[in-house]
């Protein structure tokens, strides 16, 4: 399994300011996720990062909004920029391993809840 | 990948066995079933996964049909803490350098004393 840490675990931004998730996994992993869970509802995926380049954003999603970086295997950041009430959510890390046992699993992390007055 | 239909929520009483259902109709043959779970304030958590046949490890058990079109998670002795969220997501097993989950409502199980 992997071990996911976030910074910061919650905060409260006013609206306008921009935020920077950080994820660390303790081994390195092939894959990584930002996931978006509004209150209330079930997880919605921002993007993919990609190590060394761009990351790979799902409909709605655009990187204006959410930049992400993923400078090596085990790091990666999301930021949320220009926030707005709207943006109130927890934002959850995710990684994929391989591993001969146990095929493909997707382990989270354990969120960032984000509140914007 | 496939849709998947799961009850909206589910009561359970404590030291019984919880039997979640999910339909997945439309699933393919290369298609795996997932079961994750998402206790309050948490990320979601791994459970288990399957193809076709019946799986089991120290938390659930995973029960597909023949046909594969439904499967049954199985908690056999219901505990509070395992009063959660639980998701059944089907997804072609890619392998890690591929492929993401993708998330239903999910069934909120509620394990009363």
């Amino acid at each position: 399994s992997a071990v996911i840490s976030q910074k910061p675990s919650r905060d409260i931004c006013q609206r306008g300011t921009s935020l920077t998730i950080q994820c660390q996994v303790d081994s390195q992993v092939t894959m990584m996720f930002w996931y978006r869970q509004q209150p209330g509802q079930s997880l919605t995926l921002i993007a993919t990062a990609n190590q060394g380049s761009e990351a790979t954003y799902e409909s709605g999603f655009v990187i204006d909004k959410f930049p992400i970086s993923r400078p090596n295997l085990t790091f990666s950041t999301l930021t949320v920029s220009n926030m707005s009430p709207e943006d109130s959510s927890i934002y959850l890390c995710s990684v994929k391993t391989r591993t001969s046992q146990a095929g493909n699993e997707q382990f989270f992390g354990p969120g960032t809840r984000l509140t914007v007055l | 990948d496939a849709k998947t239909t799961q009850p909206t929520s589910m009561d359970c009483a404590e030291g019984r066995a919880a039997n979640l259902p999910c339909n997945h109709s439309t699933i393919s043959g290369n298609e795996y079933v997932y079961w994750y779970r998402q206790i309050h304030s948490q990320g979601p958590q791994y459970i288990i996964h399957g193809l076709k046949n019946n799986e089991t490890n120290e938390m659930a058990s995973l029960i597909i049909t023949e046909d594969r079109k439904s499967s049954t998670l199985i908690l056999p002795h219901a505990t509070l803490r395992d009063t959660a969220v639980y998701y059944c997501i089907v997804r072609g097993n890619y392998g890690g350098s591929q492929g993401n989950l993708i998330f239903g409502k999910g069934t909120k199980l509620s394990v009363k004393p």
